[in-house]
């Protein structure tokens, strides 16, 4: 069945450092959602890619999406303690019916 | 604009209960969403609603079904309560069906089946 991967699961990083989430989907998806989620909270969407090779930034964000539109990744750059949360991919494949998300990113932020 | 709001935002029930949970959609949006969200399985989608009819439906059995309301109000509800089912179920509304658009979440509802 349908999978979408994110890596890694967990991150720890030093305040100022980079960091980067992939999202890998087993097969081609129409779009890509990111979404943040902080700990006790509820996902909280951040942008939506629709074209092959899509990049788009907000801030220190950037998000592309791959040219088979099967893979993603969610860049972040000078990492703060307020970018601490699990950060989640999520796609319909092409015509489906289903909305499909990835196993998360939990970014931690040491200050 | 309000958000989406979830009611009851926590709720203990037993194995072979039933449950109804409440979604209260953003004023003009028509499509809700569930999903569930458990630590082993993450965060996957139940069903969706638009315009009183379900339009998209996830993985899951029978026994997890749900309704629309004309004013855009859902219920979801589960019958037969398992263990497993113990969750945070979650809304999100949306303008538009079929997962196009920014999906707004609401706080959740989390259930404990004991």
């Amino acid at each position: 069945g349908q999978q979408v991967m994110q890596i890694p699961q967990y991150q720890h990083v030093q305040e100022g450092e980079d960091f980067t989430t992939y999202c890998n989907s087993s097969t081609t998806l129409s779009n890509i959602q990111w979404y943040k989620q902080r700990p006790g909270g509820h996902p909280v969407f951040l942008i939506q890619l629709v074209k092959s090779g899509e990049v788009k930034k907000q801030k220190r964000l950037t998000f592309q999406f791959g040219e088979a539109k099967k893979n993603s990744s969610l860049h972040i750059t000078a990492t703060q303690t307020t970018d601490v949360g699990t950060y989640f991919c999520a796609g319909p494949t092409a015509g489906a019916n289903n909305l499909f998300f990835g196993t998360g990113t939990r970014l931690t932020v040491i200050p | 604009k309000a958000g989406v709001t979830q009611t009851p935002r926590y709720l203990i029930k037993t194995r072979g209960q039933q449950v109804t949970l409440s979604c209260s959609p953003i004023s003009g949006h028509r499509s809700v969403s569930w999903y569930q969200q458990t630590p082993g399985q993450g965060l996957q989608f139940l069903f969706e609603y638009f315009s009183e009819t379900q339009r998209n439906k996830g993985n899951f059995p029978g026994r997890f079904s749900g309704r629309q309301f004309s004013n855009s109000r859902s219920e979801m509800n589960v019958s037969t309560l398992e263990l497993g089912d113990s969750a945070l179920y979650l809304c999100a509304s949306s303008p538009a069906t079929g997962f196009a658009d920014t999906q707004y979440f609401g706080p959740g509802t989390r259930l404990t089946v004991l």
